[in-house]
C-alpha cells in the first residue's frame, strides 16, 4: 500500500496567497510529521502531529488530521517567495509500540510562491 | 539550534568501491536512522539504530550495507560494494526518543551519493 501520498503534485501562487497540501495516508498511524525540502538540500522538519490532535499551529503553518479520512492537510498563510520548495508529510504507522521510526514520506507537493 | 551533521555532502565513487558516510546525530538524542531519496523519487527508509543495534532495516538494507557508532559521536553508513543504483541522497536522522511517542525526527543535509 501506498502511504502519504500528497496533493497536489505541484502548486503554484502569489505571494501573499495561502496554499494548502494535502496527504493522504492508508494504515494506522501514531504521528504524522510535515518537512520541506529545498531542492537538492536536507528535510527541514516543519510540524508533528499525533493521531490523537486534530489541529496543530506553528506560525504561519496550520496542520490538520482527520484520522478516520486517513488525511492530513498543511495550511501556509501569507506565503513568502522564501517558501518556495517541496513539502512532505510522512507517517509513522501504529505497529503496536514496536516501530522504530519508520517514516513513510509522500512523492511531496512543489510549491511555487511567485514574488 | 541543533542539528545532525553528515560528511561528504558530495561522493563520486566508481561502481564496485567501498563508500562511508558519516553523520553526527543532535547530541542527547538516543534513535539514529539512515534514508535515502533516489533523484526524483520519494525518500525511503533504510535502517534505525539504537543502543548500539540494528533496530528496524528495510529490504534495501541488505547485507552490502552497514551502520555503525564507531564512538559516542558519530554515526556512519557503509556501502561495501557499490552499485549504479546506489546513487542517491543519503540523509542521516536522529530522533531523543522512540519516534511512535511523538518524537520529532530531525534530518541533516544529506550526503549526494554518485555511483559512476
Amino acid at each position: 500500500s501506498q502511504q502519504g501520498e500528497e496533493d497536489p503534485q505541484a502548486l503554484s501562487i502569489q505571494e501573499g496567497e495561502n496554499a494548502t497540501m494535502n496527504c493522504s495516508y492508508k494504515t494506522s498511524i501514531n504521528n504524522l510529521q510535515w518537512y520541506r525540502q529545498n531542492s537538492g538540500r536536507g528535510l527541514v522538519h516543519l510540524i508533528l502531529i499525533r493521531s490523537n490532535e486534530r489541529e496543530k499551529h506553528s506560525g504561519r503553518l496550520r496542520v490538520t488530521l482527520d484520522t478516520s479520512k486517513k488525511s492530513s492537510s498543511l495550511l501556509i498563510t501569507a506565503s513568502r517567495a522564501a517558501d518556495t520548495a517541496s513539502y512532505f508529510c510522512a507517517t509513522d504507522a501504529d505497529a503496536g509500540g514496536t516501530s522504530y521510526g519508520k517514516l513513510t514520506f509522500g512523492q511531496g507537493t512543489i510549491l511555487t510562491v511567485h514574488p | 539550534e541543533p542539528e545532525v551533521t553528515q560528511t561528504p555532502s558530495h561522493q563520486v565513487t566508481q561502481m564496485g568501491q567501498e563508500v562511508i558516510l558519516r553523520c553526527v546525530p543532535i547530541s542527547n538524542h538516543l534513535y539514529f536512522y539512515w534514508y535515502r531519496q533516489i533523484l526524483g523519487q520519494k525518500v525511503e527508509f533504510l535502517v534505525s539504530f539504537y543502543n548500539n543495534e540494528i533496530s528496524e532495516k528495510s529490504e534495501i538494507f541488505d547485507d552490502q550495507f552497514s551502520v555503525e557508532r564507531p564512538d559516542g559521536s558519530n554515526f556512519t553508513l557503509k556501502i561495501r560494494s557499490t552499485k549504479l543504483e546506489d546513487s542517491a541522497m543519503y540523509f542521516c536522522a536522529s530522533s531523543a526518543d522512540r519516534a511512535w511517542s511523538g518524537n520529532t525526527i530531525y534530518f541533516g543535509e544529506g550526503s549526494w551519493l554518485t555511483v559512476v
